[in-house]
């Protein structure tokens, strides 16, 4: 079955630096990439769509200057939280569509803890 | 795309089958419903979808009613594997769409 990889699975990091989280495909060509979000006990937040390719859609009250997003090719998209500060401190998940299917399922990767200290 | 309607928490016995009621009232004729659950501190699991029909698989079945305003999830046979929070979503058939999470509903598998 499609298998979405994310990288890392956690990572702490000082105030003020940057962090890179990765988001694969592995064994299918993602048409389109998703970014979200999720704050303990709450919903999953859509941050961000994104198409290899071309710039990322962000979703309204996300800062594009902060959340960096790379869609390089159709298997890797990346997420670099800049300046990192306390209140960024989430977990963070991709989701990647396939390419080839109809309204298919969205496969999911297994999350990013970050914690900012 | 259209929202979805969750009780917030149920609680089901291990082995018995668990229903979980989903309303979309306002969905339109060419969305699908899916429902993806997310087991704690993991990504969400893809578990089924449908258009109008009934839908099985090896994970669960997906009754939509006539009119399509409501659905239900069955579980067959709840394990405490399967607590979780099960997200109902209505979306549209491009599969370049934005996946929408509500609330959820937490289902709480007890033995």
């Amino acid at each position: 079955g499609a298998v979405v990889s994310q990288h890392p699975s956690r990572v702490i990091c000082k105030s003020g630096t940057s962090v890179k989280i990765e988001c694969r495909s592995l064994d299918f060509q993602a048409t389109t990439m998703f970014w979200y979000r999720q704050f303990p006990k709450k919903s999953l937040m859509l941050m961000a769509t994104s198409n290899e390719g071309s710039k990322a859609t962000y979703e309204q009250g996300v800062e594009k200057d902060k959340f960096l997003i790379n869609h390089a090719s159709l298997t890797l998209s990346t997420l670099t939280v800049t300046s990192a500060h306390p209140e960024d401190s989430s977990f963070y998940i991709c989701s990647a569509s396939r390419m080839e299917r109809g309204p298919g399922s969205y496969t999911f990767g297994s999350g990013t803890r970050l914690t900012v200290v | 795309d259209a929202k979805t309607t969750q009780p917030t928490s149920m609680d089901c016995a291990e082995g018995r089958a668990a229903n979980l009621p989903c309303n979309h009232s306002t969905i339109s004729g060419n969305e699908y419903v899916y429902w993806y659950r997310q087991i704690h501190s993991q990504g969400p699991q893809y578990i089924i979808h449908g258009l109008k029909n009934n839908e099985t698989n090896e994970m669960a079945s997906l009754i939509i009613t006539e009119d399509r305003k409501s659905s239900t999830l069955i579980l067959p046979h709840a394990t405490l594997r399967d607590t979780a929070v099960y997200y109902c979503i209505v979306k549209g058939s491009s599969n370049t769409g934005k996946l929408i999470f509500g609330q959820g509903t937490t289902l709480q598998v007890k033995p």
